[in-house]
């Protein structure tokens, strides 16, 4: 089983959909969860940190659910902005993070 | 601020030549970080450096690979002989330390070994 899962998509939304995507980890001991961004050709920037508590920022809201280990990020009211592939990433209480292989978004007009 | 630099960021070689990659991290920043990205495989780690030291080198793929950081502002990431299934992303990273939460990666080297 991967460290790190997620499902690579395509998800295909238009404009102002709300989108939702999941992530597994396998190692209860993880302490520290995040998503980043990587658009296309660049390279991958942090979008936010997951607490144990949820957070929000503006239109993206993450998530931890520990006793089911995995993460969610939600984003409402999607602009075409937002297209880009999506990072899960997750410190399992080590020095080094671990990436998951993204999921890609494609919010289309 | 100038964020993490790499060179180059394109590199074509052939198959049995030596390739070197460049990284110059953050200044002030602790930790710097060796990914490769691949579509199969995503990002891995390969190495990565505490204050200029080596702490775990488990993801570099075998012996053809290796990687140095002489100094702060300084790191390579050497492979000899280069071989095809080499060609990928490789970015090099770079944290203040600490739990290395967050990272800044820098454009990172489009490699391809024909």
């Amino acid at each position: 089983r991967k460290e790190v899962e997620q499902d690579p998509g395509p998800f295909n939304v238009p404009e102002g959909a709300t989108v939702a995507f999941n992530c597994t980890y396998s190692n209860s001991a993880s302490q520290s969860f995040f998503w980043y961004r990587q658009d296309c050709r660049k390279e991958p920037k942090l979008l936010m940190s997951v607490y144990s508590s949820g957070n929000e920022d503006g239109r993206f809201t993450a998530q931890l659910n520990r006793a089911s280990q995995y993460i969610s990020l939600l984003i409402r009211d999607s602009k075409l902005s937002d297209s880009a592939t999506y990072l899960c990433v997750v410190n399992p209480n080590t020095d080094k993070l671990i990436f998951g292989t993204g999921t890609r978004l494609q919010v289309f007009p | 601020d100038a964020g993490v630099i790499q060179s180059p960021r394109h590199e074509v070689t052939e198959m049995g030549q030596e390739v070197t990659l460049r990284c110059k991290p953050i200044s002030g920043h602790n930790s710097l970080f060796w990914y490769r990205q691949t579509m199969m495989r995503g990002l891995e780690l390969l190495i990565y450096f505490n204050n200029n030291v080596p702490i775990d080198d488990s993801g570099m793929p075998e012996d053809r690979f290796s990687a140095k950081m002489p100094n702060a502002s300084f790191s390579t990431l050497k492979i000899q002989p280069s071989e095809p299934r080499d060609s990928a992303v490789y970015f090099c990273a770079s944290s203040l330390g600490g739990n290395n939460e967050k990272l800044f990666f820098g454009s990172g080297t489009q490699l391809s070994v024909l």
